[in-house]
């Protein structure tokens, strides 16, 4: 299994503030992706990091928004962009292991928004 | 469209009692489907999935699931609940890029 770990773990912004979040994983991995939920919500997936190119967002979701960095195959970052209240979430990254058909998932950065 | 249906948004087991915990979902061909677990302030850990072959599936903690394709659904059990099992289950589908169900979040009381 993938050992992954964020940062920052938890932050309180202020709107119109941006804030970036880190993902390392502990082994080279070919999928990536950013999730968000929302207080009280399921997981929403916002787009998958691809290494060496631009991310691919989801339907709601955009890069101007939440920009994504893929430098290596280990490490990526999510920025939440301009924030609101309404971006006050748990923004967790997960890695794809198609060897074992399965995701594992960060801890989740918790962030509120005032 | 793929999509899953948690119907039970929380529900109360006694400590010891079982418990059984609904999943359904959508989607056009053999799923790959999954639970797993969110702790308070944890992140989410997997307890078990399904891709194809035996559709009981055993998976960590003591928990199983089966897949009934005639009833599209992959519900979750356990035969004897722990107080330490309370937390906020999740169904999954699909192959890296997952769609979650809303969640049921799981009370055990004493």
């Amino acid at each position: 299994s993938a050992v992954i770990s964020q940062k920052p773990s938890r932050d309180i912004c202020q709107r119109g503030t941006s804030l970036t979040i880190q993902c390392q994983v502990d082994s080279q991995v070919t999928m990536m992706f950013w999730y968000r939920q929302q207080p009280g919500q399921s997981l929403t997936l916002i787009a998958t990091a691809n290494q060496g190119s631009e991310a691919t967002y989801e339907s709601g979701f955009v890069i101007d928004k939440f920009p994504i960095s893929r430098p290596n195959l280990t490490f990526s970052t999510l920025t939440v962009s301009n924030m609101s209240p309404e971006d006050s979430s748990i923004y967790l990254c997960s890695v794809g292991s198609s060897e074992l058909n399965e995701q594992f998932f960060g801890p989740g950065t918790r962030l509120t928004v005032l | 469209a793929q999509s899953v249906t948690q119907p039970d948004i929380h529900i109360t087991v006694s400590e010891g009692a079982s418990l059984e915990l609904r999943c359904n979902y959508s989607y056009g061909a053999t799923p790959y489907l999954f639970w797993y677990v969110q702790s308070p302030g944890q992140g989410l850990q997997l307890l078990l999935k399904y891709f194809s072959g035996d559709t009981l599936v055993q998976g960590i903690k003591g928990f199983e699931a089966e897949f009934k394709r005639s009833q599209s659904s992959f519900n979750l059990r356990k035969p004897s609940v722990h107080w330490s099992d309370a937390a906020e289950y999740f169904c999954a589908l699909g192959f890296q890029k997952l769609v979650f169900g809303t969640g049921t979040r799981l009370l055990v009381s004493p």
